[in-house]
């Protein structure tokens, strides 16, 4: 099993929609919790992180964490098509030098 | 502001030749370096990663290797590509020892021919 799971999509939903993409793990260590946007044939860019659990807001962005569940989530406000992107979902345990990925959601938000 | 840089940022390479693909990071000192691999549908696989000058560490056993020369200079090198060694190579920084807030260069696109 992999140590953070993530749905391939790909998840279409039209313009303005709200949202939700979601991980999950399985090490109780984990307790930085990452989301990347990628672009395609471009580098993931850190969109947001938070540390331990609760909600982190940014703009039209929410990050959500429950660590009693095990449970990532990354929440868009009215979607808009430059949205489209693969998201990756990303948890590091304290001291350790690497974080552990997920495989990416392909999102696609159409006009 | 902290900036990465990676070059080249796409190249085709015959079955056989060498490689050598090079990172540096700007406006840091003493940062964790990452090289990455990133094949369609497959996600991020962790190629190499340097907590300092000569310190690397290998994930994955293959004909890849990687150097840290300098402080923020990390390159990843093959004497002799093959097939398989064709995908979205990234390189990556971070300056925090919990991994949390790690960055991503534009990344480099490798045919092998």
């Amino acid at each position: 099993q992999k140590e953070v799971e993530q749905d391939p999509g790909p998840l279409s939903v039209p313009e303005g929609a709200i949202v939700s993409l979601n991980c999950t793990y399985s090490n109780s260590a984990f307790q930085y919790f990452m989301w990347y946007r990628q672009y395609s044939r471009k580098g993931p860019e850190l969109l947001m992180y938070t540390y331990s659990s609760g909600n982190k807001e940014d703009g039209r962005f929410t990050a959500q964490v429950d660590k009693s569940s095990k449970y990532i989530s990354l929440f868009i406000r009215d979607s808009q098509p430059s949205d489209s992107a693969t998201y990756l979902c990303a948890a590091a345990s304290g001291g350790s030098y690497i974080p552990t990925f997920g495989r990416g959601t392909s999102l696609i938000v159409h006009p | 502001s902290q900036t990465i840089h990676q070059w080249p940022a796409t190249l085709v390479q015959p079955v056989g030749s060498p490689l050598s693909l090079e990172c540096t990071v700007e406006g840091t000192s003493n940062p964790n370096l990452y090289w990455y691999r990133q094949a369609a549908g497959r996600g991020l696989q962790l190629l190499f990663y340097s907590v300092g000058i000569g310190q690397i560490s290998s994930e994955v056993p293959q004909n890849l290797s990687a150097s840290r020369p300098q402080d923020r200079q990390f390159i990843l090198s093959s004497k002799k590509l093959l097939l398989s060694d064709s995908g979205f190579y990234l390189c990556a920084w971070t300056a925090d020892v919990s991994g949390n807030t790690i960055y991503f260069g534009e990344g480099s696109w490798l045919t092998v021919v």
